[in-house]
């Protein structure tokens, strides 16, 4: 059965302040990676995708990384707009995506 | 840019009653889908949908549920006999060729 963990539940962060959060998965037959940020109350909004080990992408103050066993996402110079949940999620084989609980950041100025 | 809507956003029902939860979808995209948010755990799959039938289903996605694409743009999802722990966030989302699954807003259902 595919399992999909993130760490740590919650975040707290000083604007400015970098961090990175984790995503440890294990899944028969990868077929992806995914990394949304849902705001309270709205749907996932999709970031990335990562499909292979060693591969990077960016987007502004955002960047995932992706192992054979986890992912990370790394927040540079956070800005309080940045406070949201980020979920990862993995798609396997079938034709659906498992997800993680997610990490709360929180950005305080 | 293209999004996925939803509607309603909120729906109240007594217990027992059904609900229809309706998604327009990305119009391009092929593969369709539901998925479910109880209030503070995980979005959990519901189901996927293919060529006008479900192509795969969690054990959620039981007698009670059903779902449908009854014309080209619209995919909906029905509870038949609604219950307290059906109380959720619904989501649907659609599939690009890029196998990146883009998710609408939300549907807040409460059942009383």
């Amino acid at each position: 059965e595919d399992q999909v963990t993130q760490s740590p539940e919650a975040l707290r962060l000083q604007e400015g302040e970098s961090s990175s959060l984790n995503c440890s998965y294990t899944v028969s037959g990868l077929r992806g990676l995914f990394w949304y940020r849902q705001d309270p109350g709205k749907g996932p909004e999709f970031l990335f995708t990562l499909y292979s080990a060693g591969e990077e992408k960016e987007k502004e103050r955002l960047k995932a990384t992706l192992t054979k066993k986890e992912s990370f996402l790394h927040i540079t110079a956070p800005k309080p707009e940045d406070s949201a949940t980020y979920l990862c999620a993995v798609h396997n084989a079938g034709n659906m995506l498992t997800f993680g609980g997610g990490t709360r950041l929180m950005v305080k100025p | 840019e293209p999004e996925v809507t939803q509607t309603p956003s909120h729906q109240v029902t007594q217990m027992g009653q059904e609900v229809i939860l309706r998604c327009v979808p990305i119009s391009n995209h092929l593969y369709f889908y539901w998925y479910r948010q109880i209030l503070g755990q995980k979005v959990e799959f519901l189901v996927s949908f293919y060529n006008n039938e479900i192509s795969e289903k969690s054990e959620i996605f039981d007698d009670q549920f059903s779902v449908e694409r009854p014309d080209g743009s619209n995919f909906t999802l029905k509870i038949r006999s609604t219950k307290l722990e059906d109380s959720a966030m619904y989501f649907c989302a659609s599939l690009t060729g890029q196998e990146t699954q883009y998710f609408g807003p939300g549907t807040r259902l409460l059942v009383l």
